[in-house]
């Protein structure tokens, strides 16, 4: 079985820019999660769909947004981009996503805003 | 809000001394607890959760409700043990479903 696979691997934009990040769940999962994982914050919850509509969120601006596919694909999208936003974004996906499944983590976008 | 704190960013053992990480939770109903871990290159993992009540690779980590803690254990840390733990929480987020919410993890050095 494929592992969750997150498209591209490194990124590198230029502040102002918009950037769409692409995970790929592990197949029949139907929950997609994102976080943003920073040296200094760890890990912090951005979103999560289940079966393409958004259950929950975190506490990011607006300029972040996502959306997940009827083959519950997901993307992300960040638009006008900070310098803050270079991170490394982590996908993950579950079958159902009730709180008490395992979730499987993507590799991980690496995001770099100059 | 639920929230998870994991006090040490980081902790450096010797080889073969105790290892204890530490995961304090605050969350007004009964949560469920895990522990994932991330080595060098790899993806990140769950360790084990505490429905489980298991041991995996040695560590172990014990509920208490009373101190709203969650510490993962192990008797004789090892090398291969080096690596960044996050302990998680999962509890009801919006519209009734359940959220996880992270640590900020702690790096674990173990020191040959």
């Amino acid at each position: 079985k494929a592992g969750v696979t997150q498209t591209p691997r490194y990124l590198i934009k230029t502040r102002g820019q918009q950037v769409t990040l692409s995970c790929s769940p592990i197949s029949g999962h139907r929950s997609v999660s994102w976080y943003q994982q920073t040296p200094g914050q760890g890990l912090q919850f951005l979103f999560e769909y289940f079966s393409e509509t958004q259950r929950n969120k975190g506490n990011f601006p607006g300029r972040f947004s996502g959306r997940q596919f009827s083959n519950s694909r997901s993307e992300m999208n960040v638009s006008t981009l900070e310098l803050g936003d270079s991170a490394l974004y982590l996908c993950a996906s579950s079958p159902s996503g009730t709180g008490n499944t395992e979730a499987f983590f993507g590799q991980g976008t690496r995001l770099t805003v100059v | 809000a639920q929230r998870v704190t994991q006090p040490e960013k980081l902790l450096s053992v010797f080889k073969g001394a105790p290892v204890e990480l530490k995961c304090n939770y605050s969350y007004s109903g009964s949560p469920e607890l895990f522990w994932y871990v991330q080595y060098s290159r790899q993806r990140l993992q769950l360790l084990l959760r505490h429905i489980s009540r298991e041991s995996i690779k040695g560590f172990t980590a014990d509920l208490n409700k009373g101190e709203t803690s969650f510490h993962l254990k192990k008797p004789f840390a090892q090398e291969e043990d080096s690596a960044m733990y996050y302990c998680a929480l999962s509890g009801g987020g919006s519209g009734g479903y359940q959220k996880v919410t992270f640590g900020t993890g702690t790096k674990l050095q173990v020191i040959p």
